[in-house]
């Protein structure tokens, strides 16, 4: 079964940057596109933006434009979230998720249907 | 950006009752749209795509329905496991992805 694993958690400096990996397990990245969602203490789920690794096309959130970047390693397997100008409501949980496409009749449709462990990251000075 | 509103925020339900959970969307989203479940300290977990295909291994007591703009998770028959934060979420012509804001389904 097919594994995503982040790396640890981090603690930062007001506007230093973070990077998160993400790795799976098994093999390749099996699904579409590899999404990062994070989420604040006590808060819901926020979409930060996605990579479709078999074609390295990326796509942001407009709220992280210009601040976020997300890559995918295909020799290794691993995805990454780098975050800068980082500040105290950019604490949160990060997770990565494989988006799966599914095929519905004629249509595609999509869920996130593996997910990382999370990675804590804290800004704090 | 599509936004996706979740009624109500708190539910109470015995087990063993039937919940309803409402998601709206600001524009249509035809069938484009996820339901997720989210316990304490764990990642989400996808429940239903496509508005109302359960995701593989997902109980039949979970059922999506809907479309357009106004969807429904239905729990059946709620069991002790399934007391979760759950959340919508849409992906027409994404990007962007949006969620709802969740609806937490508590013992009553």
């Amino acid at each position: 079964q097919v594994r995503l694993v982040q790396s640890g958690a981090e603690v930062k400096k007001p506007g230093s940057s973070v990077k998160v990996s993400c790795k799976t397990s098994g093999g390749p990245f099996s699904s579409y596109a590899v999404t990062w969602v994070r989420q604040a203490p006590g808060q819901g789920l926020e979409w930060m933006g996605g990579i479709i690794p078999l074609y390295g096309t990326d796509d942001y959130a407009q709220k992280f434009q210009g601040r976020i970047t997300i890559t995918a390693d295909k020799f290794t397997n691993t995805s990454y979230m780098e975050l800068s100008s980082l500040t105290s409501e950019d604490s949160a949980v990060y997770y990565c998720a494989e988006l799966a496409r599914f095929s519905v009749g004629v249509h595609y449709h999509y869920g996130m249907d593996v997910w990382g462990q999370g990675t804590t990251v804290t800004v704090s000075s | 950006e599509i936004v996706m509103t979740q009624s109500p925020a708190t539910l109470s339900v015995s087990p063993g009752e039937r919940a309803t959970l409402s998601c709206r969307a600001s524009q249509s989203v035809s069938s484009n749209l996820a339901w997720y479940q989210q316990k304490p300290g764990q990642a989400p977990r996808l429940l239903i795509y496509g508005a109302f295909t359960r995701a593989t291994g997902i109980p039949a007591r979970f059922s999506g329905s809907g479309s357009g703009t106004d969807f429904t998770l239905t729990i059946s028959s709620l069991q002790s496991e399934d007391f979760a934060v759950y959340y919508c979420q849409q992906y027409k012509n994404w990007p962007p992805i949006t969620f709802g804001q969740g609806t937490r389904v508590e013992i009553k």
